[in-house]
């Protein structure tokens, strides 16, 4: 079974642009989680959908907005870029995320650097 | 309340020894403990995950042990190879959130 998957795997962008992350789930996987990576705060949660339906959103501002489509895949998207956005942006699936054995499984990320 | 505190930020440990990573948490409504172990340029990958009735759970050369009580978790890893250099994430996780909350990570380097 293949893995999560996440185009581009790398990005460079300037202050200002916006940017769009893409992420293919497991197959079978109805749950997608984003999170940014940083050296300095570790992984922070962006938010999770299932079933098309935002169900939870982390600390972020109202830049960074996602999204997913009805076969899983989901985006998310930062506009105006800050200097500040340069991470490593993580996506992971599970099949619902709560359950009582469910796993999430991340992909390799996207990292985004900003200038 | 949220958070997850790790210890130690890194680790050096010699070929063979055990390593021992520690986390720490406020949430009572904690109730999925998963580790984490991730390699640089590479996303991370789930070791091994525990639930609050359980107080240890063992799975090759790693183990988790929970002390609910105290709050705290912890992961061995034993006769530790320098392939498992890599940096190692405790997250917890409450029903219903559908989110982890990560630890700050532990740098391990295991030396040959």
């Amino acid at each position: 079974k293949a893995g999560v998957t996440q185009t581009p795997r790398y990005l460079i962008k300037t202050r200002g642009q916006q940017v769009t992350l893409s992420c293919s789930p497991i197959s079978g996987h109805r749950s997608v989680s984003w999170y940014q990576q940083t050296p300095g705060q570790g992984l922070q949660f962006l938010f999770e959908y299932f079933s098309e339906t935002q169900r939870n959103k982390g600390n972020f501002p109202g830049r960074f907005s996602g999204r997913q489509f009805s076969n899983s895949r989901s985006e998310m998207n930062v506009s105006t870029l800050e200097l500040g956005d340069s991470a490593l942006y993580l996506c992971a699936s599970s099949w619902y995320l709560g359950g009582a054995e469910d796993e999430q499984y991340f992909g390799p990320g996207t990292r985004l650097t900003v200038t | 309340q949220q958070q997850v505190k790790q210890s130690p930020q890194s680790l050096i440990v010699q070929k063979g020894g055990i390593s021992i990573i520690n986390c720490a948490y406020e949430n009572t409504a904690f109730d999925y403990f998963p580790w984490y172990q991730q390699f640089p340029g590479k996303g991370p990958a789930l070791l091994i995950a525990i639930r609050p009735d359980v107080s240890e759970k063992k799975e090759g050369r790693f183990t988790i042990s929970f002390n609910k009580s105290a709050k705290q978790f912890s992961l061995h890893i034993m006769d530790s190879q320098p392939g498992d250099s890599a940096t190692y994430f405790c997250a917890a996780s409450a029903s219903g959130t559908y989110k982890y909350i990560f630890g700050t990570g532990t740098r391990l380097k295991v030396l040959a």
